[in-house]
């Protein structure tokens, strides 16, 4: 089955402590992104990645870092620098590249990590 | 204020119902709009998308787009219990804006239809 598996479902974060959210697909999709989602805030976008060995911040970068040493792989680290880390964070993906708008264009999520603080 | 606007509910409504939401924006770059549907505890999955005004039916599903007023909507027919969910909005500009294809989401509104 194809899609997006993000790990764990659940993470618990202790003062000062960096953890590290899993994001792998098998959709061979070019873009990748992570959102963070709070409640009454919608979706709001943290990290994006094009393409492999490339990455830009979002619109709530900070306290965050992620790689994307692998194509199938988006890892975001929530760092202690990121003073409210509660939330729910979602990875997506989009294919990208050329072809009909809707196979380029849309993206799909995976099923989310929520983090919590000690 | 906020580029897309959505009201967050909740609406509850009995099942059947005709259920109506709706999201302002200020971006009138955005020229690809869509509906994603989240259930509780998981990520939002699209339901449809429309491109520039006008409507666009899916079954009990209708989206709206009036560019003139910065305002679409989502209609769902015949309500039913398995529609309750959170409803995100999501904007995107044309060709020619951004080459990463980033989307804009509304806050969301949080639906239940019982039974």
């Amino acid at each position: 089955d194809g899609g997006i598996t993000q790990s764990p479902k659940y993470l618990f974060r202790k003062e000062g402590q960096n953890v590290t959210l899993s994001c792998e697909q098998n959709l061979n999709h070019d873009a990748m992104y992570w959102y963070r989602q709070d409640p009454g805030q919608g979706l709001r976008l943290i990290y994006y990645s094009q393409i492999v060995n490339d990455f830009q911040k979002g619109d709530i970068a900070e306290g965050y870092s992620v790689s994307r040493e692998k194509k199938e792989s988006f890892p975001l680290t929530v760092t202690s620098a990121q003073k409210n880390p509660t939330a729910f964070y979602l990875c997506a993906s989009r294919r990208s590249g050329t072809g009909p708008f809707l196979a380029k264009n849309i993206q799909y999520f995976g099923a989310g990590t929520r983090l919590s603080v000690l | 204020q906020k580029e897309v606007e959505q009201d967050p509910g909740p609406l509850s409504v009995p099942e059947g119902a005709i259920v109506s939401l709706n999201c302002t924006y200020s971006n009138s770059a955005f020229q690809y709009f869509m509906w994603y549907r989240q259930y509780s505890r998981k990520g939002p999955e699209l339901l449809m998308y429309t491109y520039s005004s006008g409507n666009k039916e899916d079954g009990r599903f209708t989206a709206q787009v009036d560019k003139s007023s910065k305002y679409i909507s989502l209609f769902i027919r015949d309500s039913q219990p398995s529609d309750s969910a959170t409803y995100l909005c999501a904007m995107m500009v044309g060709a020619g804006g951004t080459s990463y294809g980033k989307l804009t989401f509304g806050q969301g509104t949080i639906l239940t239809v019982h039974p």
